[in-house]
């Protein structure tokens, strides 16, 4: 069965202050890791793909690395706006199914 | 309209009502989905269906009725729900295949009464 933990829960940061956000993952043949960004109120919104160990993905403040146990989303230099729940999740060889991580929860402070 | 959209954005209901969740996707994909998020818990997929037939059924109780009439439009029935039922009920569509992004509406906020 697959397994998704993220760590922290819950991360306050200052506007500025650089940090990362982990998701550790146990998969049987791992065909997909994904990062999604969750804002109250709406659903989640795709940020990233990463396929293999040693891929990384940029996207404006955010960047995210996969290994062969766990992915990071490095937030560099971080505003207000990019306060959200962060959500990773995988899918395995055996079909389309995603199993998600419990989230992180990003409260940046102006 | 782009995107995944869903109706209503909010559901009141008592637990002897019927009801339907609605999901329409205008992005051309193949696969949908029904997820339950639910305070402190991870997303909890509901049910899959590839190209209109289900594939998944994540041993949900049958108070939960999915229906998938084409590749754009997915339903959520429900009837007879309990108070543990409240939660925010999300629809998805990708390609076919897991290696595709899934794409996530705003969801529909149920509460049972």
């Amino acid at each position: 069965e697959d397994q998704v933990t993220q760590s922290p829960e819950a991360l306050r940061l200052q506007e500025g202050e650089s940090s990362s956000l982990n998701c550790s993952y146990t998969v049987s043949g791992l065909r997909g890791l994904f990062w999604y960004r969750q804002d109250p109120g709406k659903g989640p919104e795709f940020l990233f793909t990463l396929y293999s160990a040693g891929e990384e993905k940029e996207k404006e403040r955010l960047k995210a690395t996969l290994t062969k146990k766990e992915s990071f989303l490095h937030i560099t230099a971080p505003k207000p706006e990019d306060s959200a729940t962060y959500l990773c999740a995988v899918n395995d060889n055996a079909g389309n199914m995603l199993t998600f991580g419990g989230g992180t929860r990003l409260m940046v402070k102006p | 309209e782009t995107g995944v959209t869903q109706t209503p954005r909010h559901l009141v209901m008592g637990m002897t009502n019927k009801k339907s969740l609605k999901c329409e996707q205008h992005l051309g994909h193949n696969a949908m989905y029904w997820y339950k998020q639910s305070a402190k818990k991870p997303l909890e997929l509901m049910f899959v269906y590839n190209f209109k037939e289900q594939t998944e059924n994540n041993s949900v109780p049958s108070r939960f009725s999915p229906e998938c009439p084409n590749s754009s439009h997915l339903f959520l029935h429900l009837h007879t729900l309990q108070p543990e039922d409240s939660a925010l009920y999300l629809c998805a569509s990708s390609q076919a295949g897991g290696s595709q992004p899934q794409h996530f509406g705003d969801g529909t906020r149920l509460s049972i009464l």
